[in-house]
């Protein structure tokens, strides 16, 4: 059984990047798809973006700007970074296997940006 | 992008019942690229149902997703206790995908 665990620091600071590892267990990150995906009580479920574990990646155009996935295989992780954040990033930050469908997900990690 | 918009907000009834939750895409939507997530509080989401229709491991099939073009339902034919929880609809006919913002299915 696939299981994923977000991992990174709550609380931030304006301006700081964000960076955040998802690590996958019980599988291999090999041969799928991996997303990150944010909720807020503002804006709701919000897809980032994708990596394919060769790499290739897909962001959403609102965040297309300041994010990078990156995947590591050796490790079984993949790793998002946002970089200029700002209150609005304030969200629980999710990771979740797949492309355009999410299953399963990890635990999900909230992450806080305040001065 | 394609905004999704369920409703109601909120549905209240009790174990037993038949719930019927609507998602209506601002454009046309095929409905195998149509999925619903279960959320619980202090839970991730959880795959119900991808392809409009199809089931994900392990969900019942009291669980049931139909309709096509711009209004998509998903049907819980008897409620469970266990199955109130908040409900999301989440479209990939066009990237970014996009979610709705959910209806809540409490006990009446």
């Amino acid at each position: 059984q696939v299981q994923l665990q977000e991992s990174g620091p709550g609380l931030m600071k304006p301006s700081e990047t964000l960076s955040l590892t998802c690590t996958v267990s019980g599988g291999s990150i090999s041969n799928y798809y991996w997303s990150w995906i944010r909720q807020s009580p503002g804006k709701g479920l919000e897809w980032i973006g994708y990596i394919y574990y060769s790499g290739s990646t897909n962001y959403n155009p609102s965040l297309k700007s300041r994010v990078t996935i990156s995947v590591d295989t050796s490790n079984n992780q993949f790793s998002l970074k946002l970089r200029s954040v700002t209150a609005t990033d304030t969200a629980i930050y999710y990771c979740a296997r797949g492309q355009i469908v999410f299953d399963p997900w990890g635990q999900g990690t909230l992450v806080t940006v305040s001065s | 992008e394609i905004v999704l918009t369920q409703s109601p907000g909120t549905l209240s009834l009790s174990p037993g019942e038949r719930a019927t939750l609507s998602c209506r895409a601002s454009q046309s939507v095929s409905s195998s690229n149509l999925a619903w997530y279960q959320q619980k509080p202090g839970q991730a989401p959880r795959l119900l149902i991808y392809g409009a229709s199809s089931r994900a491991t392990g969900i019942p099939d009291r669980f049931s997703g139909s309709g096509s073009g711009t209004d998509l339902t998903l049907t819980i034919s008897r409620l469970e206790p266990e199955d109130f929880a908040v409900y999301y609809c989440q479209q990939y006919n066009s990237s970014p995908w996009t979610f709705g913002q959910g209806t809540k299915v409490e006990i009446k």
